[in-house]
């Protein structure tokens, strides 16, 4: 059964910092590891999709790398903002269709 | 920019209630999913749904569960008689191959007394 690991739990930055947010799975058999923002009360919001045969994705000042033999994921934050302030969730996607979520780390980004 | 849309975004309903939440899933995505949140835990799956039957449960899925997609566009998920433990914050995902981006919609609250 997979099972995902989000480290650390939360983290406070002051604005301008960069940072790394960190995952790890336990079933290396993935098709994807996709990331996700949380904001309270709210939706996810698709941050990165990294298919299993990619190493890294892109958009903007965020990055995603994938090290599938090891179970690993990190997302890169560059140049953090107040606005950046929310739960960051990481979900990969094993066998047939469904995601498995990890706890999420709550960032706050203070100005 | 297309989204997922759900509907309520919040309902209170009593113990044995039946409930009925309603999701619009991205317009040409052929995949559509149900996923809840229990307050302070893990996003968890309960079921995915292709070619108008269910490709995939999970164990909490039990028969007080059932989807349909009842024409085009909607996309709904019954409780038969809600429990206190279905209290949750239900998401609706979509996406257009079974192995893609997965695209939420902003949640149903639901809260049960």
């Amino acid at each position: 059964k997979q099972e995902v690991t989000q480290i650390p739990a939360a983290l406070s930055v002051p604005e301008g910092e960069n940072l790394v947010l960190n995952c790890s799975f336990t079933d290396s058999a993935i098709y994807n590891l996709q990331w996700f923002r949380q904001d309270p009360g709210k939706g996810l919001t698709s941050l990165l999709l990294i298919q299993s045969s990619q190493r890294e994705q892109t958009s903007g000042r965020l990055n995603a790398s994938l090290d599938k033999s090891s179970g690993r994921s990190t997302l890169y934050i560059a140049a953090s903002q107040p606005g950046d302030s929310a739960t960051y969730l990481c979900a990969v996607r094993t066998s047939g269709s469904r995601l498995t979520f990890g706890e999420g780390t709550q960032l706050t980004v203070n100005p | 920019e297309p989204e997922v849309t759900q509907t309520p975004s919040h309902q209170v309903t009593q113990m044995g209630q039946e409930v009925i939440l309603r999701c619009v899933p991205i317009s040409n995505h052929l995949y559509f999913y149900w996923y809840r949140q229990i307050l302070g835990q893990k996003v968890e799956f309960l079921v995915s749904f292709y070619n108008n039957e269910i490709s995939e449960k999970s164990e909490i899925f039990d028969d007080q569960f059932s989807v349909e997609r009842p024409d085009g566009s909607n996309f709904t998920l019954k409780i038969r008689s809600t429990k206190l433990e279905d209290s949750a914050m239900y998401f609706c995902a979509s996406c257009w191959d079974g192995t893609g981006e997965l695209f939420f919609g902003e949640g149903s609250r639901l809260t049960v007394l």
